[in-house]
């Protein structure tokens, strides 16, 4: 299958981390991007080729991989950083993209 | 400021056409890969089309192909999505985005979506 799969929701207190999860067969030989995106908001790209942290992006913000699975990890997570964030790879062939389903993000 | 503007969006009859377009500007247009995407209400991102940054190289998912193109003319800094036979289901925010695609950086800039409703 060249499909992501996201758990639908994540919930963390202010101040402790968050882990989003996403897995599928692409992500064994596919880079992952992820994407936050706010309420009534343009999604904005916080991590890619796996781990890497575009300009602008605060550093509690990171990403690894491993095997099928990567994972967005957010340290000391913020109310501000509620939100859906979504995992992106291609299918196994690399041209066409796929997205996980989301995760909605709850700060409380 | 380095931006993406989508324009043509509204409301359309199941079986017309739309064509969508997207100007950016604040860099150098003809260097990027762009993407289609689109968001149905309450539903989560899906990828319509993308077309490498010379045209030569287009790839469409599978629910659009057929009936979606995508096009860009570089001379004017603008990316455009035709819509044929539309469909309830094509209703949608759809969003462009560029890429970067020999540097993997991801769909790092993005538009702020026109909205497309097919209803009769």
């Amino acid at each position: 299958s060249s499909g992501l799969t996201q758990p639908p929701s994540v919930s963390v207190s202010p101040g402790q981390t968050a882990s989003i999860s996403c897995s599928g067969d692409p992500l064994s030989f596919q880079h992952a991007y992820w994407y936050q995106q706010k309420a009534g908001q343009a999604p904005v790209l916080v991590i890619y080729k796996d781990s890497e942290r575009p300009s602008g992006i605060p550093e509690r913000f990171s990403g690894s991989s491993s095997g099928t699975t990567v994972t967005l990890t957010i340290s000391g997570a913020q109310a501000e950083d509620e939100g859906d964030y979504y995992c992106q790879s291609t299918d196994n062939s690399g041209t066409y993209v796929v997205f996980g389903g989301g995760t909605k993000l709850t700060v409380l | 400021q380095v931006q993406l503007v989508e324009s043509g969006g509204g409301v359309v009859q199941p079986a017309r056409s739309l064509r969508l377009t997207c100007a950016g500007s604040g860099f150098t247009f003809r260097d990027y890969a762009m993407h289609w995407l689109r968001q149905a209400p309450g539903r989560g991102l899906e990828w319509v089309a993308v077309l490498s940054y010379d045209a030569s190289n287009k790839y469409y998912a599978d629910s659009v192909r057929g009936r979606f193109t995508i096009s860009r003319d570089n001379s004017k800094n603008t990316l455009y999505l035709q819509m044929n036979s539309l469909r309830v289901e094509d209703t949608a925010v759809y969003y462009c985005a560029r890429e970067e695609l020999f540097a993997k950086s991801g769909m790092d800039v993005w538009g702020q979506g026109t909205a497309v409703t097919v209803s009769s």
